[in-house]
């Protein structure tokens, strides 16, 4: 079993459509808990980070973290063609900033 | 205008040579790290270093050979020892210390072996 488990998709939504973006882990230590959005060809770019249990808003953009279920989930509301991407979680524990773990990433399209 | 470059941005390799990857920063930041990245799979960690002349082995080290001579910079070099380099390879920074600390990546170079 991965220690990070994400679904790679791919993802098709329209326009304006709510996503939902999902990983589950299985480190009850991991805890922050962030997304990354990676364009094609692209570094990945930092979107949002969460400590421990809760939500997280910013924008559009909302990060949720359900440490008594290991389950994380990232959502997009009135999702634009720019939010065309791959998107990875990734996930550490407190006292390590050198071990992080990546979830395999979820392709997103956002169709006009 | 901060921030990492990694070049080449695409590499070609015959087998049996060895190649070297670059990564700079001008961010000020102690801590740099390698990843490769394969397709379905997440990122995975080549090699750390915290300081420079000091770095530490990843999950995946075996076949890759780093070196810290100076904080800017944190070159890798894929061996021929291993079996499979075909992937993109991310460099990446982060200051150090408590608490969180952003790692911040380079846009990547693409290895691939002929």
């Amino acid at each position: 079993q991965k220690e990070v488990e994400q679904d790679p998709g791919p993802l098709s939504v329209p326009e304006g459509a709510i996503v939902s973006l999902n990983c589950t882990y299985s480190n009850s230590a991991f805890q922050y808990f962030m997304w990354y959005r990676q364009y094609s060809r692209k570094g990945p770019e930092l979107l949002m980070y969460t400590y421990s249990s809760g939500n997280k808003e910013d924008g559009r953009f909302t990060a949720q973290v359900d440490k008594s279920s290991k389950y994380i989930s990232l959502f997009i509301r009135d999702s634009q063609p720019s939010d065309s991407a791959t998107y990875l979680c990734a996930m550490r524990a407190d006292y390590n900033n050198n071990d992080m773990r990546f979830g395999a990433g979820t392709r997103l399209t956002v169709k006009p | 205008d901060g921030g990492i470059t990694q070049s080449p941005k695409y590499l070609f390799r015959k087998e049996g040579q060895n190649v070297t990857l670059s990564c700079e920063q001008n961010l000020n930041h102690d801590a740099m790290y390698w990843y490769r990245q394969d397709p379905g799979q997440g990122l995975r960690l080549i090699y750390y270093s915290q300081i420079v002349n000091d770095f530490q082995k990843g999950d995946i080290a075996e076949g890759y050979s780093v070196s810290r001579e100076k904080k800017e910079s944190f070159p890798l070099t894929v061996t021929s020892a291993q079996k499979n380099p075909t992937a993109f390879y991310l460099c990446a920074s982060s200051m150090s210390g408590r608490g969180f600390n952003e790692q911040f990546f380079g846009p990547g170079t693409r290895l691939t072996v002929l």
